[in-house]
């Protein structure tokens, strides 16, 4: 079975600052999908950013951008010129390449402050 | 834009009491799916529907069952209340891929309580 890890509870940045969220996973598959979700105080959980495991380009969306690292079965998230709405719950999720459904598998969350 | 509504966002139930959570989508998704989210536990997978009337056990699916009768439509039922099924319960929507990345769209979520 695949497991996420998601090491950091809590991460804290200023605005206009980076921040890095880290994402291991655990996999013996070759082709697998990678997804941030972000959920924000009270509001619904909303994707970021994806990435396909046989793509070694990796996946930007303006400020969001991810460090994906096959090998060492990373995927970590940067966030650049952070601002106030970036708060939130950072999730990372694996999916498998085939199967039924698009079932995701979670790591248990970061959660962001960000600071002025 | 997908919408994908919750019937409630907060639910407040008496232990052993049965307890239905509604979801509906308007995007004409296979796939539907209920999680449940816990603090320091990230979500976890209860059920999911990959058609009509057809489902699947998730990863903690023990005290709850689900029905889908119709294809917009996906219920999730805890049988007899307990208070460790207090919790956030997400619910959410997919298109099924042959082949490629549909992502999932969640609803806002219910805060459930059991006391």
């Amino acid at each position: 079975a695949q497991t996420v890890t998601q090491s950091q509870p809590e991460m804290s940045v200023q605005e206009a600052e980076t921040v890095t969220l880290s994402c291991t996973y655990d996999t013996s598959e070759s082709d697998y999908y990678l997804f941030w979700y972000k959920q924000p105080p009270s509001r619904q959980m909303i994707l970021v950013i994806r990435q396909e495991a046989y793509k070694q380009q990796n996946a930007t969306e303006n400020r969001f951008s991810v460090n994906f690292q096959k090998a060492a079965k990373s995927f970590s998230l940067k966030i650049s010129d952070s601002q106030l709405g970036d708060a939130a719950m950072y999730f990372c999720a694996y999916r498998r390449f085939t199967g039924t459904a698009s079932k995701l598998t979670f790591g248990t969350g970061t959660r962001l402050q960000v600071t002025l | 834009d997908v919408k994908v509504t919750q019937s409630s966002r907060y639910l407040v139930k008496r232990t052993g009491e049965k307890v239905f959570l509604e979801c509906v989508q308007d995007m004409d998704h296979e796939n539907m799916f209920w999680y449940r989210q816990d603090p320091g536990l990230g979500l976890r997978l209860i059920y999911f529907s990959y058609d009509v009337k057809m489902k699947e056990k998730g990863d903690i699916p023990e005290g709850y069952s689900v029905s889908r009768e119709k294809k917009e439509r996906f219920s999730l039922i805890l049988e007899s209340a307990s208070t460790n099924q207090t919790s956030m319960y997400l619910c959410a929507s997919s298109l099924e891929p042959i082949r490629g990345l549909q992502p999932q769209h969640f609803g806002d979520g219910t805060r459930l309580s059991i006391l």
